[in-house]
């Protein structure tokens, strides 16, 4: 069974920095894209960012581009997603989720965790 | 404001047919795959359409996806009380440097 499992969620004054983490098992972690996704507690989901499933592309929405930076270490089975110059508008939940696709670099969003909380104020 | 187009809200009674519609452009629906996905209460969002029709293992046939030009559209037939949820459709959108799009999101009551 896939599980992904968000941590390092935790609340942070407005330019200070955070690094969320995202433990994957139950799949070939090095075969599949994985992504990050926010959603303001009561509102929508916001794509945040994308790392191919062999760490050759990357891909940002242009809220955080330049503050944010995803990467993953195959050997540990785990995405990360580091967040600088923070702002009150990054007071999110974070979902980690796993692409649908074996090898390609953006197939869909498919697995989703249960998210980790980044409040910042 | 999204970029993907949904209605905030929907509702029918049990046993019904409902559908929500998601409206965008031709930098995303128009030449992009459309997924749905269902957010129960408290939880996690779920896949619950891929590329456009095709139904996850697991999810009843009573859900359906379609896509014509720049909308799409998720129907649920036989309408269930524990259908209420939050639906959320998106896409690749190609403008840019390339990014993933959600609609606002439609909250489903059954009434």
């Amino acid at each position: 069974e896939v599980q992904l499992v968000e941590s390092g969620g935790v609340g942070v004054k407005p330019g200070g920095s955070l690094r969320l983490s995202c433990a994957a098992s139950g799949f070939t972690f090095d075969d599949y894209t994985m992504y990050w996704v926010r959603q303001v507690p009561g509102k929508g989901l916001e794509w945040v960012s994308l790392v191919s499933w062999d760490a050759d592309s990357t891909y940002y929405a242009d809220s955080v581009k330049g503050r944010f930076t995803i990467s993953r270490d195959n050997s540990k089975n785990s995405l990360y997603l580091q967040m600088d110059s923070l702002r009150t508008e990054d007071t999110a939940l974070y979902y980690c989720v796993k692409d649908g696709g074996r090898r390609v670099t953006a197939a869909y969003m498919d697995v989703w965790g249960n998210g980790t909380t980044v409040t910042v104020s | 404001q999204s970029v993907l187009t949904q209605p905030p809200s929907a509702s029918g009674t049990p046993g019904q047919r409902v559908t929500i519609s998601c409206s965008g452009s031709s930098s995303n629906i128009g030449y992009n795959y459309v997924y749905w996905y269902q957010q129960l209460p408290g939880t996690a969002p779920k896949l619950l359409i891929y590329r456009n029709d095709q139904r996850p293992a697991g999810v009843p046939a009573r859900f359906s996806g379609s896509k014509s030009g720049t909308s799409a559209s998720l129907a649920i037939n036989g309408l269930r009380s524990e259908d209420e949820a939050d639906y959320y459709c998106t896409s690749w959108d190609d403008s840019l440097s390339g990014s993933w799009v959600f609609g606002g999101g439609t909250k489903l009551t059954v009434l």
